[in-house]
């Protein structure tokens, strides 16, 4: 099946900006969406389609995709932005489409 | 606004079957375009696609939990329902109930329920 590698910690301070990166083969061609999961929270949408925002989701949550590797950018990072972030894709070749990354500990200094 | 809302026993006994429930509210479950999926997330751990059932009726699983996955829908109450059965202590996890489009199209999970935790333990 297909697999996301994601770093399992990215550290910034609050006004500087955060990039945790989504590793698959290709994924450039595939649709990227990313959550935020706060302590003892359901995940919450944040992008979609890689770039796209959810209504209600701030201007500084921004994505990328291109090549082997998604990008989600969080700008001047605040500290309620201090959260588990997971990419997940479609996988239309596989028998088990529904793909999350290995997920990203966003700590905030 | 859409809202799922899990529930179900919170404590299940090995080889036991899991029952979970997604009330739907706000919107309608029969409505086309969308599909209703359970997802879980062991403590500690990373997220898990459990399957999903068509408006119509139709699911899909993953095949690594198919043999003992049935998701099933019921209009009538709007809301659908997850059982799986052997249960072990890795079952264990947080049980999400979230919607999700018809790929390739809108292929991501929104909204969320508030997740259940259930326990597998004699």
């Amino acid at each position: 099946s297909y697999v996301l590698t994601q770093p399992p910690s990215v550290s910034v301070a609050p006004g500087q900006t955060a990039r945790i990166t989504c590793g698959g083969n290709n994924i450039g061609s595939k649709s990227v969406h990313w959550y935020q999961q706060k302590p003892g929270q359901a995940p919450v949408l944040v992008v979609y389609d890689d770039s796209d925002r959810p209504s209600g989701i701030p201007e500084r949550f921004s994505g990328s995709n291109s090549g082997n590797t998604a990008t989600l950018t969080i700008s001047r990072v605040e500290a309620g932005d201090e959260a588990d972030y997971y990419c997940q894709v479609w996988d239309s070749s596989s028998d088990h489409p529904y793909v999350f990354g290995t997920g990203t500990k966003v700590t905030v200094l | 606004q859409l809202q799922l809302q899990e529930s179900g026993s919170g404590l299940v006994k090995p080889s036991q079957t899991l029952s979970l429930t997604c009330a739907v509210s706000g919107g309608s479950i029969s409505s086309g375009g969308y599909s209703w999926s359970w997802i879980r997330q062991p403590p500690g751990k990373g997220l898990e696609w459990i399957g999903y059932i068509y408006h119509s009726g139709s699911t899909y699983y993953n095949p690594s939990l198919k043999s003992r996955v049935t998701i099933s829908v019921d209009r009538s109450k709007n809301q659908f329902s997850l059982k799986l059965s052997s249960v072990t202590a890795a079952d264990t996890a947080v049980y999400y109930c979230a919607r999700v489009g018809v790929p390739p199209l809108l292929s991501w999970f929104d909204p969320w329920g508030q997740g259940t935790l259930v326990t597998v333990s004699s």
